[in-house]
């Protein structure tokens, strides 16, 4: 069965730090990789998504991550934070085609002054 | 476009009661899944409905069962409430395969079971 690995449960970066958010998977072959965010009791938003290609993703708000096959990781990347970031963020992968979606725990992102 | 509705934003229920949740998919899209979210978790896939019909499952009790209608949209039924059932519910609906895939969630039911 797949799984989603996501290390840091909590990360506190200063605003215009850059981040990075660590997502390890297992799955046999390439699945479809998301990142969500979530506000305090909202619903989840897409961030950006990997099907295939270049292995380099941008996505909103300034987010990018990159897919490395080697290692397993979707890691989620942003050069400055802003204090808006502030939220959950989720990684998630896809058996592909069949839309259900397997999510890691989470990692909380806290953005200081 | 209104995207993901779900009814109702809250509900308190007591152990033992039924509850049913409601979802309405952003248009254009036929496939509805459901998810639920512990507190401090990540959401966990219930099931997911197309053409009327329960197409995969994940690993919940036969307690929890859904429909799909003819305009696609989707209840989530919940029978024999456990304190642990407590979570929020939260809804996604995706577009027919082939196009630009990407699931959208509605903003979820929060549930309470006392």
């Amino acid at each position: 069965a797949q799984s989603v690995t996501q290390p840091d449960i909590h990360i506190t970066v200063s605003e215009g730090a850059s981040l990075e958010l660590r997502c390890n998977y297992s799955y046999g072959a390439t699945p479809y990789l998301f990142w969500y965010v979530q506000s305090p009791g909202q619903g989840l938003q897409l961030l950006l998504k990997y099907f295939s290609g270049d292995t380099l993703v941008q996505g909103i708000k300034g987010f990018e991550a990159e897919f490395k096959r080697s290692q397993s990781s979707f890691n989620l990347r942003k050069p400055s934070v802003h204090w808006s970031d502030a939220a959950e963020y989720f990684c998630a992968v896809e058996d592909t085609g069949r839309r259900a979606l397997t999510f890691g725990s989470g990692t909380r992102l806290q953005v200081q002054p | 476009d209104a995207g993901v509705t779900q009814s109702p934003t809250h509900l308190i229920k007591t152990r033992g009661q039924q509850v049913t949740l409601r979802c309405s998919p952003k248009s254009g899209h036929d496939t509805v899944s459901w998810y639920q979210q512990a507190l401090g978790q990540g959401p966990q896939f219930i099931f997911q409905y197309y053409e009327e019909e329960e197409r995969q499952r994940g690993n919940f009790p036969d307690r929890f069962s859904g429909h799909q209608f003819p305009n696609y949209s989707s209840e989530l039924n919940v029978n024999a409430l456990l304190l642990g059932d407590s979570a929020l519910y939260l809804c996604a609906s995706s577009p027919p395969m082939g196009t630009n895939y990407e699931q959208y969630f509605g903003p979820g039911t929060r549930l309470t079971v006392t």
